[in-house]
């Protein structure tokens, strides 16, 4: 079983709709959760970073994170075409200096 | 503005053969990493360089070799290119150190390798 699984997708929504893409994770001791929006043939860009359990909006985007269910997600609201990307969830532990990724959710927005 | 540059960006090697894929960063980050990225995948981590001197092992370092050239530089080889190697590689940075683990990482456009 991998540590970090991911919805694998793909998602095609109008645009406008709510993207919503979710993680699971099976070690409680992953403390730093993120999101990676990767657009094709590019490398990847840190989207949302959080830590403690709860919500955190940042615009359009909001991250959730429940460690209770080992269990985090993505929010995308009034999602835009230029929202098409690969999303890839991605935490660490405490003291280390590694991410442990999931496989990622291509998500398209059609106009 | 460069951030994290990888070269080259597009190889094609046949089997057996060797390459080195070249990374360096300019924001003055402690740590590089390697990943590869193959479908359905996700990100997998080769190798990592806490700091300059040392490198360790992630969770598919077999096949390949690493070395921390200075701060700036982080070099991934391929002694003998396998058909299985074929993937899409990244290097990335972030500030993390002994005192603070947990930072964002900057990733490389990436290096597109295919193995015939």
């Amino acid at each position: 079983q991998k540590e970090v699984e991911q919805d694998p997708g793909p998602l095609s929504v109008p645009e406008g709709a709510i993207v919503s893409l979710n993680c699971t994770y099976s070690n409680s001791a992953f403390q730093y959760f993120m999101w990676y929006r990767q657009y094709s043939r590019k490398g990847p860009e840190l989207l949302m970073y959080t830590y403690s359990s709860g919500n955190k909006e940042d615009g359009r985007f909001t991250a959730q994170v429940d460690k209770s269910s080992k269990y985090i997600s993505l929010f995308i609201r009034d999602s835009q075409p230029s929202d098409s990307a690969t999303y890839l969830c991605a935490m660490s532990y405490l003291s280390d200096y590694k991410l442990s990724f999931g496989a990622g959710t291509t998500v398209t927005v059609r106009a | 503005n460069a951030g994290v540059t990888q070269t080259p960006k597009f190889q094609v090697l046949k089997t057996g053969q060797s390459m080195t894929l070249q990374c360096a960063q300019d924001m003055n980050h402690n740590s590089m990493y390697w990943y590869r990225q193959d479908p359905g995948m996700g990100l997998r981590l080769i190798y990592y360089s806490a700091s300059e001197g040392t490198t360790d092992k992630g969770e598919v370092p077999n096949g390949y070799n690493v070395s921390r050239l200075n701060k700036r530089e982080f070099s991934l080889r391929l002694e003998s290119a396998a058909p299985s190697q074929t993937s899409v590689y990244f290097c990335a940075s972030s500030e993390a150190s002994s005192g603070r683990r947990n930072t964002e990482a900057f990733f490389g456009q990436g290096t597109r390798l295919t193995v015939v």
